[in-house]
């Protein structure tokens, strides 16, 4: 199975700040990774998929990038709304897996 | 409009088996290409794709669960079954179910379901 390895597992960050989070597969993946957001309470929401394909509805701000083993998500100007955790998902092959969360905070 | 919803019981005892409903609409599991997959998250844990169920009926489970976890479909219904046996404190989680295409990035996704393992 393809492990994913998020970092950093939490991090705090100012309003307006640009922050970025990586994920490392354990092999070459392509481009096959997604990005979601995950709210207390909330269904977890489709952010990117196809590694920097924003879903509709996304705000701009959120992007990625990257290719084969070594992926980024980025938020450009974090708002107070994008508290939440986010999870890189791959699906280059079967079984499905999904890194281990990096939680945002604001400072 | 797309819409999942779980059900299922809140509350199994250990050594019994879970069975959840994902009751599904705006969609056929009859379309080429569409997948709904069981996705679980235990408290203070990571997301874990647990099972999928493609148009074709073909089947995929999590490698760690596989001898427990039985997913079917029943397209007259617009319902996904997932069946866990053996239930463990330790699978006490909110179970989500989630739609898909064959490029397996789930678009779609229910409330979940909260599900607790306590005797």
């Amino acid at each position: 199975d393809i492990q994913l390895t998020q970092s950093p597992f939490s991090l705090s960050a100012s309003v307006g700040d640009r922050v970025t989070i990586s994920c490392q597969a354990s092999q070459d993946i392509r481009n096959g990774l997604n990005w979601y957001q995950l709210k207390a309470g909330k269904a977890p929401k489709l952010l990117i998929y196809n590694t920097f394909n924003l879903e509709t509805g996304v705000p701009s701000r959120f992007s990625g990038s990257g290719s084969g083993t070594d992926f980024r998500f980025s938020i450009n100007s974090l708002q107070p709304e994008d508290i939440a955790t986010y999870y890189c998902q791959q699906y280059d092959s079967l079984p499905l897996t999904f890194g281990g969360g990096t939680k945002v905070e604001i400072k | 409009q797309v819409t999942l919803r779980e059900s299922g019981p809140a509350l199994v005892k250990p050594t019994q088996t879970l069975t959840l409903t994902c009751t599904f609409s705006g969609f056929s599991l009859t379309t080429p290409g569409m997948c709904v997959s069981w996705i679980r998250q235990s408290p203070g844990k990571a997301l874990e794709w647990l099972a999928l169920i493609d148009w074709a009926d073909d089947k995929y489970y999590r490698t760690s669960l596989k001898t427990r976890l039985t997913i079917s479909k029943d397209t007259s219904k617009n319902q996904v079954v997932l069946t866990m046996t053996d239930m463990d404190p330790v699978d006490t989680a909110t179970f989500y179910c989630a739609r898909s295409t064959a490029s397996y990035y789930f678009d779609q996704w229910g409330q979940g379901t909260l599900v607790t393992v306590s005797s």
